[in-house]
């Protein structure tokens, strides 16, 4: 079946760049969505990309795609302590699939 | 007014209890989930409903009951729930519950059964 995975924690000194990756299953993928879940807090989608663009740029967020690798990765420029929080990967097809979540520990 | 309302925020239930999960959206969206987040496990999809009517109960036991009365609202009801029921329940909505609109999240409800 489908699957989307990412690893489970991530350490990033604050004013550095966090890159956190995404592998998915499912080939046929048309979005890739990046969530944000900060304590206590729902998931708040953060930025998507279409599956035949490689790359998308929002302010400091950069998502970049390979398909042929079926990776996505999130990369936060100039992470801040607001940024601390767990990041989900999720694929659509026919429905969303979500990874486990990457939880982004900032460090002073 | 935030897009995905869910009340309450935390429920503490005994396993006899019956209670309700109340999720409202404001943004016009046809299709609304709920979601299950347990520690250390992925999101589990629980229930899709798309324009009122359930498309999709992925294998939910029966004391969980949900209820769609319009494309706006939607109700979890709980009853004789166990200990392992415990978690966050996240309710979402999208435009539609098929091609490329993404989820809005409500911030949950955090479920204790003692």
């Amino acid at each position: 079946g489908e699957d989307v995975e990412q690893s489970l924690f991530l350490s990033v000194r604050e004013g550095d760049s966090s890159v956190i990756n995404c592998t998915y299953t499912d080939s046929s993928s048309t979005y890739l969505y990046w969530y944000k879940q900060e304590p206590g807090a729902g998931l708040q989608l953060l930025t998507y990309i279409f599956s035949n663009m490689d790359m998308k740029q929002d302010q400091r967020l950069t998502v970049l795609l390979n398909k042929k690798d079926k990776h996505l990765s999130l990369r936060i420029a100039d992470t801040q302590t607001g940024d601390s929080a767990i990041y989900f990967c999720a694929e659509r097809d026919d429905k969303i699939i979500f990874g486990k979540g990457t939880r982004l520990h900032i460090l002073p | 007014e935030t897009g995905v309302t869910q009340t309450p925020r935390h429920l503490v239930m005994g396993m006899t209890n019956k209670k309700s999960l109340k999720c409202e959206q404001h943004l016009g969206h046809n299709a609304m989930y709920w979601y299950k987040q347990s520690a250390k496990k992925p999101l589990e999809l629980m229930f899709v409903y798309n324009f009122k009517e359930q498309t999709e109960n992925n294998s939910v036991p029966s004391r969980f009951s949900p209820e769609c009365p319009n494309s706006s609202h939607l109700f979890l009801h709980l009853h004789t729930l166990q200990p392992e029921d415990s978690a966050l329940y996240l309710c979402a909505s999208s435009q539609d519950e098929g091609g490329v609109s993404p989820l809005h999240f409500g911030n949950g409800t955090r479920l204790t059964v003692t």
